[in-house]
C-alpha cells in the first residue's frame, strides 16, 4: 500500500508495495532540494535531486515530486525491497548555497 | 575509487577534554563539509568549506569548535573543553564544487562522538 500525507517519522511497507515518503521545507526561495537514504551505521548516500525548475524527476524505481505553492516534496519508491529498509532524510540547499539544511528524516521499513 | 573517509569512527572522551576529528575527502573536491546528527535526529550544519575562500562557520555551536582544512585537502574539527551534550556522529561530505545548491555531497561514515 502507500502513504501519502504530512511527515510522518516512520512508515512500514511490505515488500513490492509502493511507498511514498513525504517532506515539507521551509524557504520558498529554495532552488535545490536532494533525498538522501542513510542505513544504520553509515553515512547518508545519495538518493536523487531536483531543482526549483522542475515538479518531477525519475530515477531507477524512485520519483522526487516537488510542489512548490504548498512547500511539498515527496519521494516515491516503486517495488519497495528489503534493501530500501532505511532511515530517508530530505534536505534544501541553504540561502547562501553553501550547506544543505536536512528535514527531521522518516524511517522506512520493508517487511518480506 | 576512495569515498570520503573519516577518523576515528568512534571516540570516547571525558567531558572537558579537546578532541579532534579527521576527514579526508574525495580527491578533486573542492567543498568540504561537516555535519553534526543527534541521536535519532537529521543532521545540522556546522562549517563548509571551498578552496581558498573564507569558510562559512555560521552552523558551529560555539566558541569551543573550530576547523581547518590545510592544503585544501584535509580537514580537522576541534571541539575544545567538550560537554555531554557535544555527543553525537559527526559527518563530514565533500563535493565537485561549491554551490551546495547544484553538487551532490558525498558523505563520510562519521565519527561518533561519546563525552562521558
Amino acid at each position: 500500500g502507500e502513504s501519502v500525507g504530512l511527515h510522518l517519522p516512520t512508515l512500514s511497507v511490505q515488500e513490492g508495495d509502493n511507498s511514498i515518503i513525504n517532506c515539507a521545507y521551509s524557504n520558498s526561495a529554495s532552488d535545490y532540494f536532494i533525498w538522501y537514504k542513510q542505513e544504520s551505521g553509515k553515512g547518508p548516500q545519495f538518493i536523487i535531486d531536483i531543482r526549483s525548475n522542475m515538479d518531477k524527476r525519475q530515477g531507477q524505481r524512485v520519483t522526487v515530486l516537488l510542489n512548490k505553492t504548498v512547500k511539498h516534496l515527496s519521494l516515491q519508491i516503486a517495488a519497495t525491497q528489503p534493501g530500501d529498509s532505511a532511515v530517508y532524510f530530505c534536505a534544501e540547499s541553504n540561502q547562501a548555497g553553501t550547506a544543505l539544511i536536512f528535514g527531521k528524516g522518516t524511517t522506512l521499513s520493508v517487511s518480506s | 575509487g576512495a569515498g570520503v573517509s573519516q577518523s576515528p569512527s568512534n571516540k570516547v572522551t571525558e567531558k572537558g577534554k579537546d578532541v579532534e576529528l579527521r576527514c579526508d575527502p574525495i580527491s578533486g573536491h573542492t567543498a568540504l563539509y561537516w555535519y553534526r546528527q543527534s541521536l535519532g535526529q537529521g543532521l545540522e550544519f556546522l562549517i563548509y568549506f571551498q578552496g581558498n575562500s573564507a569558510p562559512d562557520k555560521s552552523g558551529l555551536p560555539s566558541d569551543r569548535f573550530s576547523a581547518e582544512r590545510t592544503g585544501g585537502s584535509v580537514s580537522t574539527l576541534t571541539i575544545q573543553r567538550t560537554q555531554q551534550e557535544d555527543s553525537a556522529v559527526y559527518l563530514c561530505a565533500s563535493s565537485f564544487s561549491g554551490r551546495a545548491g547544484y553538487n551532490e555531497q558525498f558523505f563520510g561514515p562519521g565519527t561518533r562522538l561519546t563525552v562521558l
